[in-house]
C-alpha cells in the first residue's frame, strides 16, 4: 500500500517568491496536518484539515494557508518566502480527525529559500 | 500553550546497553503522550502512545515508556539497544481535540557496534 507521498521532494525559492507543497494521504484517510520541521528542532505544527475544513492552525502567519480537496489530497501555499522559511515540510494523515487514529508521516519537501 | 523538552539531544550508548530518554512536558490538563523515531533516510514512524489506563506502555521494537502525571514525564525505554535502533527520536503531545501534536526538539540516539 501506498504511505503519504509528497511533492516535490526538494525546492529551491528566492525570497519574496511563492511555493505550494502538495500532499495525497493514505488512502482511505480523511485528514491531513502539516508540520515545518527546521533543521535540528521538533516538527512544529501548521494546520489541520479534515473533510476539506480547517480544523487546526498553529502559530504561523498569516502568508501561510493550505486547502484540502474532494480527495482528501492537500495543498500547502507560502507567500512572501523569508529565509527562516527554510525547512523541511511534513504532511501526514490520518483516518478520522482526532484520536485515537495514528498520524502517518510523509517523506517531507525540503524548502530551501535563498 | 503546551510545550515539550527533551533535555538529552545527543546519545552515544555501546550495543546491549540499557536506553532511558527523557521528555517532560508543560500542560495541566488530560493528555495524550506519544513517542516518534525517525531512522535515517525514512519517515517519521510511531513507537508507542498513550491515552490512557495502564502508565507502562509497550510499543515496537521492545520500547516502553512510562507516564507519571506527578512528574509531567513520558520517558521512553529500552532494556538493550542494538545498532539498528540508531535513530532521532522525539516525543510529542496532543491536549487538544483534533489531532495536533506538539513535538520535542528530539534525541539523536548513536548505537555503536
Amino acid at each position: 500500500d501506498a504511505g503519504v507521498t509528497q511533492s516535490p521532494t526538494h525546492l529551491i525559492k528566492t525570497r519574496g517568491q511563492h511555493v505550494t507543497l502538495r500532499c495525497s494521504p493514505i488512502s482511505g484517510h480523511k485528514s491531513v496536518s502539516w508540520y515545518q520541521q527546521v533543521l535540528g528542532q521538533g516538527p512544529q505544527f501548521i494546520f489541520q484539515y479534515y473533510e476539506k475544513e480547517e480544523r487546526g492552525r498553529g502559530n504561523f502567519p498569516d502568508r501561510f494557508s493550505a486547502r484540502q480537496f474532494p480527495n482528501y489530497s492537500s495543498e500547502l501555499n507560502v507567500n512572501a518566502l523569508l529565509l527562516g522559511d527554510s525547512a523541511l515540510y511534513l504532511c501526514a494523515s490520518s483516518l478520522e480527525g482526532g484520536l485515537p487514529y495514528e498520524q502517518y508521516f510523509g517523506p517531507g519537501t525540503r524548502l530551501t529559500v535563498t | 500553550a503546551q510545550s515539550v523538552s527533551q533535555h538529552n539531544h545527543h546519545v552515544i550508548l555501546s550495543e546491549a546497553a540499557s536506553l532511558e530518554l527523557g521528555c517532560n512536558y508543560s500542560y495541566g490538563g488530560t493528555v495524550n503522550l506519544f513517542w516518534y523515531v525517525q531512522y535515517p533516510g525514512q519517515h517519521l514512524q510511531l513507537l508507542l502512545k498513550y491515552f490512557s489506563g495502564d502508565p507502562l506502555v509497550k510499543g515496537i521494537k521492545g520500547f516502553e515508556a512510562e507516564f507519571i502525571k506527578s512528574k509531567f514525564s513520558f520517558n521512553l525505554r529500552k532494556p538493550s539497544v542494538q545498532w539498528s535502533d540508531t535513530a532521532e527520536y522525539f516525543c510529542a503531545v496532543n491536549a487538544n481535540a483534533g489531532n495536533m501534536l506538539t513535538f520535542g526538539g528530539g534525541t539523536r540516539l548513536m548505537v555503536k557496534p
